[in-house]
């Protein structure tokens, strides 16, 4: 089972636009990690929010939490043609299970 | 610090065949953990290893294996391939600690993709 759902799948945006995905879990977290893949490569780490934290910026990214909504949002502003990339949530399961659910990813794609 | 590194970064292998896939943490991680990605199923949890003991395991076949050594590294190993375990093999590592690894990030590997044919 997914523990983030990502929403939308895909975006398509003209660079300088700001792009913003949403992603909906289903449990209770501790803390919830954004993700980005470029085409079959790695995960880069973006920025990890905490449950007792609302809002957190990381250059131009903004995350957002709402935890009695079990949603999180994250917000690219003034993007570049280099941010074409899938995008993941992610949260634990559980406590102490190790285990990192991912969604399914927005794929966001950026023209020049 | 150097990332996490992954070996080898590509692979071929026949049905029938076994292989293993090596990860190196970022130094000082003490926490490891597998996950496959595939178009279908997106990423799967395979299983975590901390201080040489997995701790946590996926919904994998007893197929998949594996163990982590004294210095963090890690590796995996699938016995008897089959097709549908064509994929990409992710490796993470953490800080962890005994209390669990759920409140630290994981930081990633660039992954060894496994073609089997």
């Amino acid at each position: 089972s997914q523990q983030g759902e990502e929403d939308p799948q895909a975006l398509s945006i003209q660079e300088g636009e700001n792009a913003t995905m949403n992603c909906s879990y289903k449990t209770s977290i501790n803390n919830l990690q954004w993700y980005r893949q470029n085409s079959g490569r790695g995960l880069v780490h973006l920025i990890l929010i905490r449950s007792n934290e609302r809002e957190k910026h990381s250059g131009r990214l903004r995350v957002t939490l709402d935890t009695s909504k079990k949603s999180s949002s994250l917000l690219i502003t003034a993007s570049r043609a280099a941010d074409t990339a899938s995008y993941f949530c992610a949260a634990y399961g559980s406590s102490n299970t190790g285990k990192l659910i991912f969604g399914q990813g927005t794929t966001l794609q950026v023209k020049p | 610090k150097a990332g996490v590194t992954q070996t080898p970064r590509y692979l071929i292998k026949t049905r029938g065949q076994q292989v293993t896939l090596s990860c190196s943490p970022i130094s000082g991680h003490r926490s490891v953990s597998w996950y496959q990605q595939t178009p279908g199923q997106g990423l799967q949890f395979l299983f975590e290893y901390f201080s040489e003991t997995q701790r946590n395991k996926g919904n994998f076949p007893g197929r998949f294996s594996g163990r982590q050594f004294s210095n963090s590294r890690s590796e995996m190993n699938v016995s008897t391939l089959e097709l549908g375990d064509s994929a990409l093999y992710l490796c993470a590592s953490s800080l962890g600690g005994l209390a669990g690894v759920s409140s630290y990030e994981q930081y990633f590997g660039p992954g060894t993709r496994l073609t089997v044919t």
